[in-house]
Order: structure tokens, then sequence, then C-alpha cells
């Protein structure tokens, strides 16, 4: 079955070590995304790519880097300079193509740091 | 820029009533317009879109929405709910060739028994 995995579902690390998060997609989907979601403020948009090679910042992309080496995968890193990284962070892909420009998401992972 | 306003933050129903989530938009152009719901701990799933036609649309699990432009607003129905619907919808407008959405803050529903 197509879809976006990201692994893992919980990760936990201590404050000033950077983590990275993956995102694999079999969609052949162009497009990727990373949102951030906080209680109560929907999600943020982080960073996103259209294509390989090729990423741009999005709202809050303060703290947190990407690469786009392979159209499947787009993983985050958190970084240490990212003053409050716990949150729950989604993966999404689009075909930009498209008429519809829908977003499939995977399911999510929630990043702890103490 | 677009933006999105999702005014009931939490509505409460009773099972087999009907639902109504607002939700108003900005935008400068013809938007294209979702809803996602999001299950606890889960990502979200798209439940209908519209980008032209016909104002109506209908989606999954019952839900059905209608573009209005003069009211710039994309509301969210269902005529009988149910207990499975508990969950967060989120409203989003899409722009640009680059597929980027922007979305509300959602709505958390709750269905009492």
């Amino acid at each position: 079955d197509g879809g976006i995995t990201q692994s893992p579902k919980y990760l936990f690390r201590k404050e000033g070590q950077n983590v990275t998060l993956s995102c694999e997609q079999n969609l052949n989907h162009d497009a990727m995304y990373w949102y951030r979601q906080d209680p109560g403020q929907g999600l943020r948009l982080i960073y996103y790519s259209q294509i390989v090679n090729d990423f741009q910042k999005g709202d809050i992309a303060e703290g947190y880097s990407v690469s786009r080496e392979k159209k499947e995968s787009f993983p985050l890193t958190v970084t240490s300079a990212q003053k409050n990284p716990t949150a729950f962070y989604l993966c999404a892909s689009s075909h930009p193509g498209q008429t519809s420009h829908e977003q499939y998401f995977g399911p999510g992972t929630r990043l702890t740091v103490t | 820029a677009q933006s999105v306003t999702q005014p009931d933050i939490h509505i409460t129903v009773s099972e087999g009533a009907s639902l109504e989530l607002r939700c108003n938009y900005s935008y400068g152009a013809t938007p294209y317009l979702f809803w996602y719901v999001q299950s606890p701990g889960q990502g979200l799933q798209l439940l209908l879109k519209y980008f032209s036609g016909d104002t109506l649309v209908q989606g999954i699990k019952g839900f059905e929405a209608e573009f209005k432009r003069s009211q710039s607003s994309f509301n969210l129905r269902k005529p009988s709910v149910h207990w499975s619907d508990a969950a967060e919808y989120f409203c989003a407008v899409g722009a640009g060739y680059a597929g980027k959405s922007t979305f509300g803050d959602g709505t958390t529903l709750t269905v009492k028994p």
C-alpha cells in the first residue's frame, strides 16, 4: 500500500542533543512538508521541498534543518538551537502537478526533550 | 498572504444530532479548500476538498461542505453525528503551484452519548 511512514512514533532526547526524524513516502509525490503541532495552535509549517535537492523555509524554520537527497525521503533534524522542541511532528506529501493539491500525512512523531 | 479562521475551538454535540463546523478563509484568488480530520495521536486524513465547480462538495464518512465566496466561508456539515466522529477537524486553504496549505487552529468535536 502507498503511504507515508514516520519513525519512530515516540522519541525522547536530552536537551542539547540533535535528533533526526524520519519521513519516507512511496506515493511518488514531488513535494514534501514538515509541520509542527502544538496543542491549540494547529499545524505550523517548518520546511517544504518541491523537488529533490531543493527545499524552502516555512514559517518556523529556526532551529531545524532538512535534506532532500531522494524523492522518497525528507528527514528533519531538530537541532539544539530549537528552544522548545517538544511537540508532535507531522510529515506530509503532495503532487503539485495535480489540480487538487491535497496533502497526505504520515502518522506523526511525538518528540519529548527533557 | 492566505489565512484560515476556525472560530470554534471546541464543540459538543449529542450523538445523532446535526453538526456544522465553521471555517472562514482569506485569499486573493479562487482558493483550494480542504477539511481534514485528526484522531488523537494520529496524522490528518482528508475529508473533502473544493477547487472549482459545484459549491456543495461531498466527502467521506457522510460529511459535506459548502463554499460561499461572498462570505469567504467553507463550513463543514454532517446531518447525524456518530460517536466515532469525535476528533479534531482542520480547515485548510491551499495556494500556488507548490501545493502549500495554511491550516486553521482546529475545532475539537466531542460527541455525547
